[in-house]
């Protein structure tokens, strides 16, 4: 059963371009969560989904962040016109959909963001 | 507000010793407490959680960590330290009632020396 997948595992953006953070979650869960990891810091909620809803986004900020997890396919988090201070791990956790609170959450390796 | 604190940056600890790592919470209503294990450019391992019950729980690979609700802790445990035991620990925390948050503490180095 495979884990958690995310992809790319390391992406490069310059300064405005836009980054698309993909993520499929282990098979059989429909909750999905981002987290950012900034150097030397624990990890930060950001966005709490199931299929095709946003259930939590407290942890987003206003602006150039969204999330989607369509019907089809895996979770994308998107970053439009990126500025330096967005450089940091982003990791993808799932859980499964019966009383998902007391589900530990499966994290994947991360992708690790990188503004030039 | 919920928040985890983990006091020591840094635990070292000799290989064949016994270690703790710690962890105090805060949280209003029942906690759900969790700890990960992170290797280096790797993402987070589940060890162990505590839901109900009885307050020592035992994880993966030897951890075990008792909550003590009077003193809103959940010290993670071990009775003898491995050399491939060091790694980054996080404890976290959710409200039993809340969506799916989990809130992090901000991780404590274990070194375990041979």
């Amino acid at each position: 059963n495979a884990g958690v997948m995310q992809n790319p595992r390391h992406l490069v953006r310059r300064r405005g371009q836009e980054a698309r953070l993909r993520c499929s979650p282990m098979k059989g869960h429909s909750h999905v969560y981002w987290y950012r990891q900034l150097p030397e810091e624990g990890l930060k909620f950001m966005v709490y989904l199931q299929k095709e809803n946003i259930i939590d986004e407290s942890g987003m900020p206003k602006e150039r962040f969204s999330a989607e997890f369509p019907k089809e396919g895996p979770s994308i988090l998107r970053i439009q016109q990126v500025v330096r201070g967005d450089s940091a791990a982003y990791f993808c956790a799932s859980s499964p959909p019966a009383t998902a609170e007391e589900q530990p959450q499966h994290f994947g390796d991360g992708t690790r963001l990188s503004i030039l | 507000a919920q928040s985890v604190a983990q006091p020591e940056d840094q635990v070292n600890v000799a290989e064949g010793n016994p270690l703790t790592v710690k962890c105090t919470y805060s949280v209003s209503g029942n906690p759900y407490l969790f700890w990960y294990v992170q290797y280096p450019n790797r993402g987070l391992q589940f060890l162990l959680k505590y839901i109900t019950g009885d307050n020592l729980v035992k994880g993966s690979y030897g951890f075990e960590a008792e909550f003590n609700k009077s003193q809103t802790s959940f010290h993670l445990k071990k009775p003898s330290a491995l050399v491939s035991d060091s790694a980054l620990y996080f404890c976290a925390v959710r409200r039993s009632s809340n969506t799916g948050k989990l809130i992090f503490g901000q991780g404590t180095t274990l070194q375990v020396k041979p």
